[in-house]
């Protein structure tokens, strides 16, 4: 299974981030929960969200006011949405494949600046 | 949901060993038995190395190895090689269904 995000690369403060993570050679079916990592550069891995293939989804507390997950299992990805975005929310974004209670498969990345 | 703490940088000769520690709370690393380390070299995505706190993946060399002791979880890089020089965060499951990462540690080879 490979992983690849799509996103927007440079936004401008308060829009809204939209991240689609396509996944190719197996089917998604292959793990029940899929979720997004985030990092900023030069800076360390921040867990955003998971959802699972039945619709249940877990955020990282800090980030729930801001951000929706979704899957669409006929197309084979899932999404992120991150909402009022700040400098702050600069960051190389991954989505990941969970194998139990840790991600064992990750897209290669999308580098997501939020500028003016 | 506090960041686990982990040392800055370490670093080690060749064919030396080095050991990078991961301290949480009895909330984290304390309470769940799901403690993972990753490896990531600069401009890579990261790669699992161990996970429920000492398992290896195929492919991952025997040279690393880990435990965990409280709350403070450890990886071991023996037999240092130069393509160990990475980046490692430990990873741990956390209440509420969320996860929570290491600040991280940059492992060099001298």
């Amino acid at each position: 299974v490979q992983l690849q995000e799509s996103g927007p690369g440079l936004m401008k403060p308060s829009g809204a981030l939209s991240l689609t993570c396509d996944v190719s050679g197996g089917s998604i079916s292959s793990s029940n929960w899929w979720g997004w990592v985030r990092q900023p550069p030069g800076k360390g891995l921040e867990w955003i969200a998971e959802i699972s293939l039945s619709g249940t989804i877990h955020y990282n507390p800090s980030l729930k006011s801001r951000v929706t997950i979704s899957v669409d299992r006929s197309k084979n990805l899932f999404s992120l949405n991150l909402s009022s975005v700040i400098a702050a929310d600069t960051a190389v974004y991954y989505c990941v494949r969970h194998g139990s209670y840790y991600f064992d498969c990750w897209g290669q990345g999308t580098l997501v600046t939020v500028s003016s | 949901q506090s960041a686990l703490t982990q040392p800055r940088s370490v670093s080690g000769s060749p064919g030396q060993s080095v050991t990078i520690s991961c301290t949480g709370t009895s909330s984290d690393v304390g309470n769940y038995n799901y403690v993972t380390w990753y490896q990531q070299h600069p401009g890579k995505a990261p790669k699992v190395m161990i996970y429920d706190v000492s398992k290896r993946p195929s492919g991952v060399p025997d040279r690393f190895s880990a435990s965990k002791s409280g709350n403070t979880a450890s990886l071991t890089i023996s037999g240092l090689q130069a393509e160990d020089e990475a980046d490692y965060y430990c990873c741990s499951y956390a209440p509420g269904y969320t996860y929570v990462f290491g600040t991280g540690t940059e492992v060099t080879v001298l």
